[in-house]
């Protein structure tokens, strides 16, 4: 069964930074990995979708990464704001799945 | 509002009673996902419908859990005589038919048993 795992659990910043959240996952066949942002009491906002076939994505300040073979998503933030304050969650769509299974997430904080 | 929609946002419930959750899919998308996130816990898959046709309910408990997709209006999900241990967000997420299409989620419903 594919288990989804995030480090670290919570992580502060002061505005400015650079930023990695880490993110791995047991099983390596997967269609896709995704990143998310949830704010407090809201729902998933979809960030950037990694395909298989593929080694990173870019959008904006954001950027993520792909190693299948080692089980491991990075999500990079440049110049971290504010705003980019919220918990951020990876999800892998594996093969055979009609589902996402989801890491617990890594809660951000960007202090001014 | 083209986005995935959720009602109630919150919903109260004793124990015993039923609770029907609703969402209606982003337009153009058929397919609809239900997860569960417990406290402190990730988001859990429970089922997945296109219309009208439960496709994979291997994360739906045994006991109690329903949910539809009927060819017209929204997906329920329904959890009959509820107990303590049901509160939970419940998130819907719907997408386009194939793989590597992005899940939109809706802001999900805060369900509290009394």
């Amino acid at each position: 069964k594919q288990e989804v795992t995030q480090i670290p659990a919570a992580l502060s910043v002061p505005e400015g930074e650079n930023l990695v959240l880490n993110c791995s996952f047991t099983d390596s066949a997967i269609y896709n990995l995704q990143w998310f942002r949830q704010d407090p009491g809201k729902g998933l906002t979809s960030l950037l979708l990694i395909q298989s076939s593929q080694r990173e994505q870019t959008s904006g300040r954001l950027n993520a990464s792909l190693d299948k073979s080692s089980g491991r998503s990075t999500l990079y933030i440049a110049a971290s704001q504010p705003g980019d304050s919220a918990t951020y969650l990876c999800a892998a769509e594996q093969t055979g799945a009609n589902n996402l299974f989801f890491g617990t997430g890594t809660r951000l904080t960007v202090i001014p | 509002n083209a986005g995935v929609m959720q009602n109630p946002r919150h919903l109260v419930r004793r124990r015993g009673q039923e609770a029907r959750l609703r969402c209606s899919p982003m337009k153009g998308h058929s397919h609809v996902y239900w997860y569960r996130q417990l406290p402190e816990e990730g988001l859990k898959f429970m089922v997945y419908l296109q219309k009208e046709n439960i496709i994979d309910e291997s994360g739906m408990p045994k006991e109690r859990f329903s949910a539809e997709f009927p060819k017209e209006g929204p997906s329920i999900l329904r959890i009959q005589q509820v107990v303590r241990g049901d509160s939970a967000a419940y998130f819907c997420a719907s997408s386009q038919p194939g793989h590597n299409q992005p899940q939109h989620f809706g802001d999900g419903t805060r369900l509290s048993i009394l």
